[in-house]
């Protein structure tokens, strides 16, 4: 199974909204509702950021929004700060019930 | 407040099997989830290992299905990962992580542990 495409890097000054797409195909996220995405900063254990496409963890900022449109997803990060400066991962179900990430995003606060 | 706790040794030598395990502490493995591992290794992006359901079940990624084994140990709350025949490819921080359900995402990471492949 090969890797969901991400863009290498997107950057964005504060308070600017930012948006990383992942594509994938119809067998993985475009056949279901279960993308995901990941925050990484360096030496951390990733920390969940929205789970089945659009969905944000109890406590997470609302700067956070997911959606699906087709074959790619794409994570939204609104009103962006430095501390969102970190490396992002989508992750979606494949068929036969296996998963894969993505290639990963660098987010450059400028 | 569930966490999770990777262990294990930080050096392997390349042929031989690589053995973490992960004790699962604030909740019952035994009563629900999907338990799994994913590495990354040092520069790179995030592999999906393979997972385990509470009940025994296992899903494994294809491109290291035939060197994996992931097995739970109810008794001790903890789920284990063994990776045989390794080299320096399987050099990585490992990380155990629990699942939301079949499908979904990883809600909950151990800090991860780094394992070394070499003579």
């Amino acid at each position: 199974q090969s890797a969901l495409t991400q863009p290498a890097s997107v950057s964005g000054s504060p308070g600017q909204s930012i948006t990383i797409s992942c594509t994938g195909t119809s067998s993985d996220v475009g056949g279901y509702n279960y993308v995901s995405w990941y925050q990484q900063h360096p030496g951390k254990a990733p920390k969940l950021m929205i789970y089945d496409v659009s969905n944000r963890p109890s406590g997470l900022s609302n700067r956070f929004s997911g959606s699906k449109s087709g074959n790619t997803a794409s994570l939204t990060i609104s009103g962006l700060q430095a501390e969102d400066e970190a490396d992002y991962y989508c992750q979606s179900y494949t068929r036969s019930y296996t998963l894969v990430f993505g290639t990963g995003t660098k987010v450059t606060v400028l | 407040q569930v966490q999770l706790q990777e262990s294990g040794p930080g050096l392997v030598k390349p042929s031989e099997t690589l053995s973490l395990t992960c004790a699962v502490s604030g909740y019952s493995i035994s009563s629900a989830y999907y338990w799994g591992w994913i590495r990354q290794s040092p520069g790179k992006g995030l592999e999906w290992i393979g997972n385990i359901y509470h009940s025994g079940s296992t899903y494994y990624n294809p491109s290291l299905k035939s060197r994996v084994t992931i097995s739970v140990d109810t008794s001790k709350n903890q789920f284990s990962l063994r990776l045989t025949s390794v080299t320096a490819a399987d050099t990585a921080v490992y990380y155990c992580a629990r699942q939301r359900g079949g499908g979904s995402a990883f809600d909950i990471w151990g800090q991860g542990t780094m394992v070394t492949v070499s003579s």
